[in-house]
Parts: C-alpha cells; structure tokens; sequence
C-alpha cells in the first residue's frame, strides 16, 4: 500500500493515560503534518514536520501534545495524559514538497478518552 | 483572520444530477485544494487547484485566484460521491503549507 498508513485506527485511553499515534507518509514523501478533526468543527492544523526536523508547531497545544519524525521508521503524535477534550479524529498527511503539491491523508486515528 | 467559505452548508441530490460547490476565500492564495471525506471518515485529495480548471473523470474544478473563489464540478452523481467537500487554501507567505478548511458542504445523493 503506498498511501499514507495510521496506526491505530481507534483508541481508548482513560483520562490520565498516554496516547501515541503513528504514521508513515507515503512513499518518497518526506513533509508530514498533523491535524485535527473535532466533532462540530473542521480539520485543525498542528504541526508540520520533516525528517528529525519541527518545522511548525503553531497548531499544537501547549502542553500534554508532542511530534517528532525520526530518521528512522514513522512519524509519532503523543498525547500525555489525555483528557476527555482530547478525543477527536488525528489525520496524519503527507506531501511530495511543503507548499506546491497535494496533500494526502491518511485513514485517521479516533481517539477516544473515557 | 483567513475566511474560507463554502456554499451550500448542505446539498441532496438525486443520483444522476449534476452539482456545483463554491469555495470563497479572503485572501489572494497559491495553495487551494478539494477534499472529499467519505462516510467511513477517510479523507481522499481531488484536486490541487490555486488556479485554473482540471477534470478528472465526472469530478472537476476551478478557481479563479483574482476573484478569490473556486468551484467544484460533480457530474451525474452517484451514491458513492455522497459524504463532505472541503475547501482548503493555504495561509499567504511563508507558511503556505499550512491549510485552512472551510466547514465543507454535506453532500447526500440518493438512489
């Protein structure tokens, strides 16, 4: 398959426990980004990475949340003790170049937080 | 701050009908895309479109950048076409990369 690949597809989390969602952009991709979906709302940005780089993480809360793309293997979300907001549906996307090609998602991860 | 605004909110067709969602933003762009998220959640590109008109297939669009606006063509719809259209343009300057979507329009075709 050589879209871009989330995993897991759903995930249940108790308020105070870690989530970690990951994803692998599509072959030959090398930027990945990071939305959110609420319900009532549109997609949100969070972050937009490259390899071992941040290269924006305007859209990110604060606290609790953190990105990283490693040299090696997927691109990571990590939601330390997620609280009950926090459940949502988390799009990873990939391009082939930041600003000048389409962007393709992934299938998402819902979290939900109990 | 960046508007995107897409018309309908909602729209019911009868298969076979054709249909035209509108996408207005505020700003001048070079980063304008279509999505279409299907009822299973999955978020599928249409087209990368900041100016222009492309077809694929019964599916195509255009924008016109100097009247900040871009269209959506469904020909003959079909069932499987129902679910959400997004509009989303990319913020002016440096962080282009950085969509904003619109509230999408629900689109429902019936048998």
């Amino acid at each position: 398959n050589a879209g871009v690949m989330q995993n897991p597809r759903h995930l249940v989390r108790r308020r105070g426990q870690e989530a970690r969602l990951r994803c692998s952009p599509m072959k030959g991709h090398s930027h990945v980004y990071w939305y959110r979906q609420l319900p009532e709302e549109g997609l949100k940005f969070m972050v937009y990475l490259q390899k071992e780089n941040i290269i924006d993480e305007s859209g990110m809360p604060k606290e609790r949340f953190s990105a990283e793309f490693p040299k090696e293997g997927p691109s990571i979300l990590r939601i330390q003790q997620v609280v009950r907001g926090d459940s949502a549906a988390y799009f990873c996307a990939s391009s082939l170049t930041g600003t000048d090609s389409p962007l393709h998602f992934g299938n998402g991860t819902r979290l939900t937080v109990t | 701050g960046i508007q995107v605004e897409q018309s309908p909110p909602d729209l019911i067709l009868q298969e076979g009908a054709n249909s035209t969602l509108r996408c207005n933003f505020s700003d001048s762009v070079n980063n304008l895309q279509w999505f279409h998220q299907n009822p299973w959640g999955q978020l599928i590109n249409l087209f990368y479109i900041p100016s222009g008109t492309k077809q694929n297939g019964r599916l195509s669009a255009t924008t016109v950048a100097t009247e900040r606006y871009s269209l959506l063509y469904i020909s003959s719809s079909q069932t499987t076409d129902s679910g959400v259209y997004f509009c989303a343009r990319g913020i002016s300057g440096g962080s282009n990369y950085k969509l904003t979507f619109g509230k999408g329009t629900l689109l429902t075709v019936n048998p």
